[in-house]
């Protein structure tokens, strides 16, 4: 089945601690996202990757740090330097260009800070 | 920051009640429009990707058109189903953006049977 995952479901940190969340697609789709949803907000844009080893800040990156070693991998690590990093987390992933970049979601995590 | 706008931010309808949506959006530099449907405990899945103004789309009982001169967007769902409770979020793409979607905060749609 082709689909996009993200691990874990929940996770739950005490602060001060890094964490990273796993995305993981094997739609061998070029572009990869990070968003966060906060209650009764839209979804916005942490970070994302068009190509492997290159990637670009969203609208809220600071305390955020990805990677892009691999085209099917995008882990995101939420450091202590993010400030109120309890949230719901969403991974996604597109074809540049494809159908006007629609986009394929994983199921999300939910990290609490404790 | 761009910013896209919905309305309204919850709706509870009755089954079989027709209801819309409204998404507004800023109209220069228009690329796309996407609706996308998330559903309780699942992901969001897309419903719509509309590019041209006066585009129309149509999936069973769930439509929607594009006013891309205007800025806005509406998704009618017609006959509504406890099956359609889910939040709607619209999103947009500007040109130069890198193809980056702005997402509006999302209706929440509570059919009741």
């Amino acid at each position: 089945d082709g689909g996009i995952t993200q691990s874990p479901k929940y996770l739950f940190r005490k602060e001060g601690q890094n964490v990273t969340l796993s995305c993981e697609q094997n739609l061998n789709h070029d572009a990869m996202y990070w968003y966060r949803q906060d209650p009764g907000q839209g979804l916005r844009l942490i970070y994302y990757s068009q190509i492997v080893n290159d990637f670009q800040k969203g609208d809220i990156a600071e305390g955020y740090s990805v990677s892009r070693e691999k085209k099917e991998s995008f882990p995101l690590t939420v450091t202590s330097a993010q400030k109120n990093p309890t949230a719901f987390y969403l991974c996604a992933s597109s074809i540049i260009g494809g159908n006007a970049d629609t986009q394929y979601f994983g199921p999300g995590t939910r990290l609490t800070v404790l | 920051i761009l910013n896209v706008e919905q309305s309204p931010q919850s709706l509870h309808v009755q089954e079989g009640d027709s209801t819309n949506f409204t998404c507004s959006f800023p109209s220069s530099n228009f690329y796309a429009l996407h609706w996308y449907r998330w559903e309780t405990a699942k992901s969001p899945e897309a419903l719509f990707v509309m590019t041209l103004n006066g585009d129309e789309k149509k999936k069973g009982r769930i439509s929607a058109t594009l006013n891309t001169k205007e800025g806005y967007s509406y998704l009618y769902i017609k006959g509504s189903q406890p099956e359609d409770s889910a939040t709607y979020l619209c999103a947009f793409i500007i040109i130069g953006s890198a193809r980056q979607l702005t997402f509006g905060s999302g209706t929440q749609l509570t059919v009741l049977p």
